[in-house]
């Protein structure tokens, strides 16, 4: 699906549980990033990684985990700390972190029940 | 830290006429500005892009315009269709062999193409 794959495309949560969202590319990109897209809202960053083993936080990095072990991969866990996880998650990849070459994911749209 | 800032939050036009949005951006060392189109529901998708060693760059109905001296850059949608209707993003980012910075997107603008 372009290259770059979230599952699953709609998710589930319950009130204190931590549940984390895949994202899987193949474009052999160095960069990969997560956003938060609220209804009728703008993209905001959650965490992004330049490197496998690295990454930073973003504008709204509380209450969120990842991980970068593999290039391919990036998975977003959000915890109970995450107070209002209730959004639609989108992941992007990149050639670099300048932004060539940038790929979203289809998303992730997660309801707390 | 870098900026963007987009103008209009809303927009809504004829079938048939020109949209315009706005963007600009705080970093003046910024060369790299691509816009988004998201359809409702789906993921965004780079429509156009443009680089800081040029002014303009047209893709048949849409095209990017860039004023470096200002910091803005602009998205011209000619002959609006209903299907032109999304929201778009614009973006700059700084790219360079020893000095690049991550890209940065706009608030959005919510374009309406009125049949």
């Amino acid at each position: 699906d372009g290259g770059i794959t979230q599952s699953p495309k709609y998710l589930f949560r319950k009130e204190g549980q931590n549940v984390t969202l895949s994202c899987e590319q193949n474009l052999n990109h160095d960069a990969m990033y997560w956003y938060r897209q609220d209804p009728g809202q703008g993209l905001r960053l959650i965490y992004y990684s330049q490197i496998v083993n690295d990454f930073q936080k973003g504008d709204i990095a509380e209450g969120y985990s990842v991980s970068r072990e593999k290039k391919e991969s990036f998975p977003l866990t959000v915890t109970s700390a995450q107070k209002n996880p209730t959004a639609f998650y989108l992941c992007a990849s990149s050639i670099n972190i300048g932004g060539y070459g940038y790929t979203f994911g289809s998303g992730t749209r997660l309801t707390v029940v | 830290g870098e900026n963007v800032e987009q103008h209009p939050s809303t927009l809504s036009v004829q079938e048939g006429d020109s949209a315009v949005i706005k963007c600009t951006y705080s970093d003046s060392a910024s060369n790299y500005f691509p816009w988004y189109k998201q359809e409702l529901g789906k993921r965004p998708q780079l429509i156009i892009d443009i680089r800081s060693n040029v002014g303009e760059k047209k893709d048949q109905r849409i095209a990017v315009t860039l004023n470096k001296t200002a910091k803005h850059f602009s998205l011209h949608i000619t002959e609006s269709q209903p299907e032109d209707s999304a929201v778009y993003f614009c973006a700059a980012s700084k790219v360079g062999s020893s000095n690049t910075g991550k890209l940065i997107f706009g608030q959005g603008t919510t374009l309406q193409v009125k049949p």
